[in-house]
């Protein structure tokens, strides 16, 4: 069945730092979607990704959608403390959204 | 504030017991789910339900049954359970299926099993 890979699983950041989280699926994706789970929290949706090769900016977050539709990232320059948290991939694919275990991120004051 | 309210927020319950989960969404959306987080686990969809029919059951153990009676409502009832049936119990909900995009997520409900 359709998996979703992310690599790392945990990263630890030095604020100020820049950091890059990823993104890999086994099959090609219609979609993928990304989201962001604070401690002891829920995932709050943070952007969708439709095209290939796709481009997207929200501030400090950079997200793209490779040109293979099979694989995704994003970049959050100049990390804040706020940015901790686990980053989720969800791809839609083969009829099925399917999450990935996550990146936990850890922000170093 | 997401729209997506669950209660209760934590459950302690025995393998003998019956409870249920409840989940509400403030959003007019017309397709609600269930997942199950548990540590170390990518989230795992348990049931989707859209304009309250049940549409995707992934293969979830029968002493796990939801209940849809209108667009707003989702439920889950447990009934002798595992320990490791022990996760946070997440319902979210979306405009549209899996594939439109967003989905809202309720704070969900941690579960222990003893």
């Amino acid at each position: 069945g359709q998996q979703v890979m992310q690599i790392p699983q945990y990263q630890h950041v030095q604020e100020g730092e820049d950091f890059t989280t990823y993104c890999n699926s086994s099959t090609t994706l219609s979609n993928i979607q990304w989201y962001k789970q604070r401690p002891g929290g829920h995932p709050v949706f943070l952007i969708q990704l439709v095209k290939s090769g796709e481009v997207k900016k929200q501030k400090r977050l950079t997200f793209q959608f490779g040109e293979a539709k099979k694989n995704s990232s994003l970049h959050i320059t100049a990390t804040q403390t706020t940015d901790v948290g686990t980053y989720f991939c969800a791809g839609y694919g083969n009829n099925r959204l399917a999450f990935g275990k996550g990146n936990q991120v850890v922000v170093i004051p | 504030e997401t729209g997506v309210t669950q209660t209760p927020r934590h459950l302690v319950m025995g393998m003998t017991n019956k409870k249920s989960l409840k989940c509400e969404q403030h959003l007019g959306h017309n397709a609600m789910y269930w997942y199950k987080q548990s540590a170390k686990k990518p989230l795992e969809l348990m049931f989707v339900y859209s304009l309250e029919e049940r549409v995707e059951n992934n293969s979830v153990p029968s002493r796990f049954s939801p209940e849809c009676p209108n667009s707003s409502h989702l439920f889950l009832h447990l009934h002798t359970l595992q320990p490791e049936d022990s996760a946070l119990y997440l319902c979210a909900s979306s405009q549209g299926g899996q594939e439109s995009g967003e989905q809202f997520f309720g704070p969900g409900t941690r579960l222990t099993v003893l």
